[in-house]
C-alpha cells in the first residue's frame, strides 16, 4: 500500500533562515509526488511535483523539493523564509494508478517568526 | 485559472440529517474527487469520479454516497449525518492525463449536532 510520512508536526524557522519540510514516501513503482500548501480557512494549492527528470524540481513561491530515490525521501525546501510563508504543507504521492488517486501525509504546520 | 466552487463554506446539521455537498469545476476535467480533512489524519480520500455516472470507493467511503450526473459536478451525499462526520470537507477536479495535479475547492466546514 502506497503511504506518504510527513514526521514533523510542525516546524519553526525564522523569517530570512532556510526551510525544510520533511516528506518520505513508500510506493511501488516509480513515484510520482507533489507538495500542496493550505493557508487558513482555504484549499489546498498546488506548489510542485516530480513525475521524472531532474531531482531537484522548482515550484511556486522560490520553494523547491529533492527527490532521492535511495531514501524515498521528498524534501520541500525554500533557501530564505518568509513570515507569509506560514501554512500548512502536505506531501501526496500517486500510486500511478491511472486515475489520479494521490495519497496524502498527515500536513506539517510551518510557522516563519518575524 | 481552474476555479472549483463548493456550495457552501460552512454548514450546521443536525444528527440523521440527509447533507448534499455540491461541487463544480469550470474546466472541463474528467475526474473529480471527494475528501475529509482532520487534525492530525490529513487528507482521506472519500470517493472520487473519472466520468459521468462513474464512481470509485475512497480509503473511507461508509456513510457517504456520491453522484456526478454532469460533468462539472460531483455531490457528496451524507444520508443519515453523524457527529463523527462532522469534518472538513475538498472537492477536487483534474485532467485525465500525465500531471496528476488536482485542483481544490475552499472546502465546507460541516457541522453535525
Amino acid at each position: 500500500a502506497q503511504s506518504v510520512a510527513q514526521p514533523e508536526d510542525q516546524v519553526n524557522v525564522a523569517e530570512g533562515n532556510p526551510l525544510t519540510v520533511k516528506c518520505t514516501y513508500s510506493v511501488s513503482g516509480n513515484p510520482y509526488l507533489f507538495w500542496y500548501v493550505q493557508y487558513p480557512n482555504r484549499g489546498l494549492q498546488f506548489l510542485l511535483k516530480y513525475i521524472t527528470g531532474d531531482n531537484l524540481v522548482k515550484g511556486s513561491y522560490g520553494f523547491e523539493a529533492e527527490f532521492n530515490k535511495s531514501q524515498t525521501s521528498f524534501h520541500l525546501k525554500k533557501p530564505s523564509a518568509l513570515v507569509s510563508d506560514s501554512a500548512l504543507y502536505f506531501c501526496a504521492v500517486s500510486p500511478n494508478t491511472g486515475f489520479q488517486k494521490l495519497v496524502f501525509g498527515t500536513g506539517t504546520r510551518l510557522l516563519v517568526s518575524p | 485559472d481552474v476555479k472549483v466552487t463548493q456550495s457552501s463554506r460552512y454548514l450546521v446539521k443536525r444528527t440523521g440529517e440527509k447533507v448534499f455537498l455540491e461541487c463544480v469545476q469550470d474546466m472541463d476535467h474528467e475526474n473529480m474527487f471527494w475528501y475529509r480533512q482532520d487534525p492530525g489524519l490529513g487528507l482521506r480520500l472519500i470517493y472520487f469520479s473519472y466520468d459521468v455516472k462513474m464512481k470509485e470507493k475512497g480509503d473511507i467511503p461508509e456513510g457517504y454516497s456520491v453522484s456526478r450526473e454532469k460533468k462539472e459536478r460531483f455531490s457528496l451525499i451524507l444520508e443519515s449525518a453523524s457527529t463523527n462526520q462532522t469534518s472538513m470537507y475538498l472537492c477536487a477536479s483534474g485532467k485525465t492525463g500525465t500531471s496528476y495535479e488536482q485542483y481544490f475547492g475552499p472546502g465546507t466546514r460541516l457541522t453535525v449536532t
